[in-house]
């Protein structure tokens, strides 16, 4: 089955300060992928997915970017942080319409 | 659009009681509807799903039935333990990927 790896676990990040936060899959080829952010007291919220490599869509404007360049590799990215972005990052794979989707560990970032 | 919404929490409760989650959901046509479950330190995890109307999940002691007369999926589990001490997030999925819609998540605390 699927693993991700996502990473850091945890952040700490200055306001203007840019980011990124690498999400890699192994043990699939050709994933669906996603990022989801949960802020306090709201819902997993999708921002990005993704159905292969160079196709980005975004559900929701914001401060952030995601990007895939390879098969298994997605990256969610800020040139400037806000206040706003601090959340629990979630990475997730998923594959066709009927597969569930299988979550990263997180990070949670901070923006201070 | 769809959304997805989940009773207030925490929820508290002591070894052996009966527990039940409350989710109602919004979505046209006819969702997929999951519970996953997030232990501490953990990332997300599929817990159960139901495909269609009047079919029931279950897994690791925990049910729910999926009530399309009411829009609603709660989670029930008869006898809960300390081990499922947890976040728990109602979710659906409908259209033709494997995007997921969730609700806030609800953390459940299990005392001895």
């Amino acid at each position: 089955s699927q693993t991700i790896h996502q990473w850091p676990a945890t952040l700490v990040q200055p306001v203007g300060s840019p980011l990124s936060l690498e999400c890699t899959v192994e043990g699939t080829s050709n994933p669906n992928l996603y990022w989801y952010r949960q802020a306090a007291g709201r819902g997993l919220q999708l921002l990005f997915y993704s159905v292969g490599i160079g196709q980005i869509s975004s559900e929701v404007p914001q401060n952030l970017s995601a990007s895939r360049p390879q098969d298994r590799q997605f990256i969610l990215s800020s040139k400037k942080l806000l206040l706003s972005d601090s959340g629990f990052y979630l990475c997730a794979c998923g594959q066709g319409t009927n597969e569930k989707l299988f979550f990263g560990s997180g990070t949670q970032l901070s923006v201070l | 659009g769809d959304s997805v919404t989940q009773m207030e929490g925490p929820v508290t409760l002591s070894e052996e009681a009966f527990l039940t989650i409350n989710c109602t959901y919004t979505a046209t046509g006819y969702p997929s509807l999951f519970w996953y479950v997030q232990y501490p330190g953990e990332g997300l995890q599929l817990l159960l799903k139901a495909t269609k109307a009047d079919d029931k999940g279950s897994n690791k002691g925990f049910e729910a039935t999926y009530r399309k007369e009411t829009t609603s999926f709660h989670l029930e589990k008869g006898s809960v333990q300390v081990s499922d001490s947890a976040v728990y997030f109602c979710a659906l999925r409908s259209g033709a990927n494997s995007k997921l819609t969730f609700g806030k998540g609800i953390t459940l605390s299990v005392r001895p």
